[in-house]
């Protein structure tokens, strides 16, 4: 398999649920990001990973529970959301530009998403 | 700050037409990057260019070509003869130099009706 890939692609759960998004990338990347897309809005940035450390959370509710067990996979832990957390969810991977000189191949390349309803 | 703007919300096109989409970008670093992203109905967001801020050439791939000026702070993104599989949301994105942050435009939305 290759690429940026997402699981589940659609989620509907109640805002009691507990649930877990999964990202996995097979480009050798040292750089993972989670990404919030919502309805007329701007993609934004939640969370950052380099080397498996968090370099960077924008300021995102602790709703939203990011795990990065190794360089190639990230979770996103979901619990007690709102109705307002509905959007499509986007991962992607990159080399790290600093470890790359900061004008290396930095690319980011995304998976196909998962579409979160919450209820 | 760092911003990037995608004045055009929809652009709706007949098949074969050619179309331009625009992005004007606010920046104050000297070292910066400019993407362009595809996101079809499919939801994943397909990477189609990157640029630094050190090269103003112009390019062109197949029916795809950019224009980057630094004087006016655009790059813009035209496919020629288009077709209908190009109708999608296309993003322009923008990184600084001293981070891995990309910035986001709005997005527009082409629809190339056959």
């Amino acid at each position: 398999e290759t690429g940026v890939t997402q699981t589940p692609r659609h989620l509907v759960m109640g805002m009691t649920n507990k649930k877990s998004l999964k990202c996995e990338q097979h480009l050798g990347h040292n750089a993972m990001y989670w990404y919030k897309q919502s309805a007329k809005k701007p993609l934004e940035l939640m969370f950052v990973y380099s080397l498996e450390e968090r370099v960077e959370n924008n300021s995102v509710p602790s709703r939203f529970s990011p795990e990065c067990p190794n360089s190639s996979h990230l979770f996103l832990h979901l619990h007690t959301l709102q109705p307002e957390d509905s959007a499509l969810y986007l991962c992607a991977s990159s080399p790290y530009p600093r470890v790359a000189g900061g004008r290396g191949t930095d690319t980011q390349y995304f998976g196909p998403g998962t579409r979160l309803t919450v209820l | 700050a760092q911003k990037v703007t995608q004045a055009q919300t929809e652009i709706s096109v007949v098949e074969k037409e050619d179309v331009t989409l625009d992005c004007v970008y606010e920046t104050r670093d000297t070292t910066y990057y400019l993407f362009w992203y595809k996101q079809p109905p499919s939801g994943e967001l397909v990477f189609l260019i990157r640029r630094n801020s050190f090269d103003e050439q112009n390019e062109i791939s197949g029916r795809y070509s950019w224009n980057f000026q630094k004087s006016t702070s655009s790059f813009n993104f035209t496919i020629t003869a288009s077709q209908v599989v190009d109708s999608a949301v296309y993003f322009c994105a923008l990184r600084s130099g001293a981070t891995n942050k990309l910035i986001f435009g709005t997005g527009t939305l082409l629809a190339v009706q056959p």
